[in-house]
């Protein structure tokens, strides 16, 4: 079965910008959540959408909004881009809550903002 | 300090060696999961425990509720082994991850 998949892998955008990054989940697993990975914070858990509904957030500005769609795919945006928005995005899939049940990791999208 | 602290940083080893890697946590957890990133940044699920052990091929977890720690053993470890390993906890509604471990296997 397909794993998750993430598009695109690599972007560079410009300060000011904004950015939309697709998650695929699983077929059947409702639950995905967005992760940024960064060298100096190291893994950061974004937001997790489950049936459509964001269930839970962290702590980010409210420039990094997400949503997800009745077939389970979720988008997450990035608006005003900033330099320290550089980062590898992960997103997980999972049958129920990712807390509770195993992820399963798409291969990322590498954010590059000049 | 860290909610969730991982030791060693970086770790090498001979193709062969028992490898251990613990991890620490300091707030209350509902599971412990053990993931494996190699360079390009995918990531794998290794292990989610809540306690006891559980064992995959070469691979250990083992969790102690009571003192808050977790390690992940491999045994007779292999080149291919060689990733960053991270531990997360899952505390209320999200994940909390431990900075990762530099693992180096040399043949």
């Amino acid at each position: 079965k397909a794993g998750v998949t993430q598009t695109p892998r690599y972007l560079i955008k410009t300060r000011g910008q904004q950015v939309t990054l697709s998650c695929s989940p699983i077929s059947g697993h409702r639950s995905v959540s967005w992760y940024q990975q960064t060298p100096g914070q190291g893994l950061q858990f974004l937001f997790e959408y489950f049936s459509e509904t964001q269930r839970n957030k962290g702590n980010f500005p409210g420039r990094f909004s997400g949503r997800q769609f009745s077939n389970s795919r979720s988008e997450m945006n990035v608006s005003t881009l900033e330099l320290g928005d550089s980062a590898l995005y992960l997103c997980a899939s999972s049958l129920g809550h990712s807390v509770n049940t195993e992820a399963f990791f798409g291969q990322g999208t590498r954010l590059t903002v000049v | 300090k860290n909610e969730v602290e991982q030791s060693p940083q970086n770790l090498t080893a001979q193709e062969g060696e028992f490898i251990t890697i613990n991890c620490s946590y300091s707030v209350g957890i509902s599971a412990l999961h053990w993931l494996q990133q190699h360079p390009g940044g995918g990531i794998v699920s290794l292990f989610m425990l809540s306690s006891g052990k559980k064992k995959h091929g070469r691979l250990i977890a083992t969790i102690n509720i009571q003192e808050k720690h977790s390690s992940l053993h491999i045994t007779a470890s292999h080149p291919r082994d060689s990733a960053v390993y991270i531990c997360a906890v899952s505390n209320a509604d999200k994940l909390i991850f431990g900075t990762g471990t530099r693992l180096q296997v040399f043949p």
